[in-house]
């Protein structure tokens, strides 16, 4: 167990559709980032936040944004839904950031888009 | 653009032998570079971390080479057990917020 949750686990949108995935980061970590992987690939870097504020950000569009509260936990909104946005939706937490640091992953929300 | 390759074929080996993975990269110069665990629908775990400055890590029956000038990192699990069949994804970071995975190794490890 790495201390990360997720929620929820798995669901099912509709095209055009928004969605809100919650993540609860490890006790002590400040820092939570989100990937986005899809089947047969690796994870690819969404955006990262620290101490409240973004911190850096991957080659995802506006739609996809984010916030982090004062208990760091964290959430993902995805704005008008696309087939394409079908993937496993990763939350990592570190002590800051993730170069040199060891980086917990939850176990993901599925998010299949219809 | 950056690039990281990994064997997108499966690695089948035999319960015992050392099982050894390649990951190379273009294009690129990580600080760190990482190696992770991943089971089928879960999440990614970590395994290893090494620097730049660093030739070999060892943890275990687990050992990461990280040779710069090949860009090319190897990663070893000796004496081989059926438990260690899953995904093993390499990923590299050259600063404090982001990591660039590769698409990972499907390791089976036969009894």
């Amino acid at each position: 167990e790495t201390g990360v949750t997720q929620s929820p686990t798995h669901l099912i949108k509709t095209r055009g559709q928004q969605v809100t995935l919650r993540c609860s980061s490890q006790s002590g970590h400040n820092t939570v980032s989100w990937y986005q992987q899809a089947l047969g690939q690796g994870p690819q870097f969404i955006f990262q936040y620290y101490r409240e504020e973004e911190n850096g950000r991957g080659n995802f569009p506006p739609r996809f944004s984010g916030l982090q509260f004062p208990n760091y936990s964290s959430e993902l909104n995805v704005n008008a839904l696309e087939l394409d946005d079908s993937a496993l939706y990763l939350c990592a937490s570190s002590f800051q950031g993730a170069a040199g640091n060891t980086i917990y992953f939850g176990e993901g929300s599925w998010l299949t888009v219809v | 653009s950056q690039k990281i390759e990994q064997n997108s074929e499966a690695l089948n080996i035999q319960e015992g032998k050392t099982a050894t993975l390649t990951c190379n990269y273009t294009n690129y110069s990580p600080a760190y570079l990482q190696w992770y665990r991943q089971d089928p629908g879960r999440g990614p775990v970590f395994l290893l971390l090494i620097r730049e400055n660093e030739k070999e890590k060892r943890k275990e029956r687990l050992k990461v080479t990280f040779d710069t000038t090949l860009k090319q990192s190897l990663f070893h699990i000796t004496a081989s057990q059926p438990a260690d069949s899953a995904t093993y994804l390499c990923a590299l970071a050259d600063s404090s917020y982001k990591l660039i995975f590769g698409s990972g190794t499907r390791l089976l490890v036969r009894p």
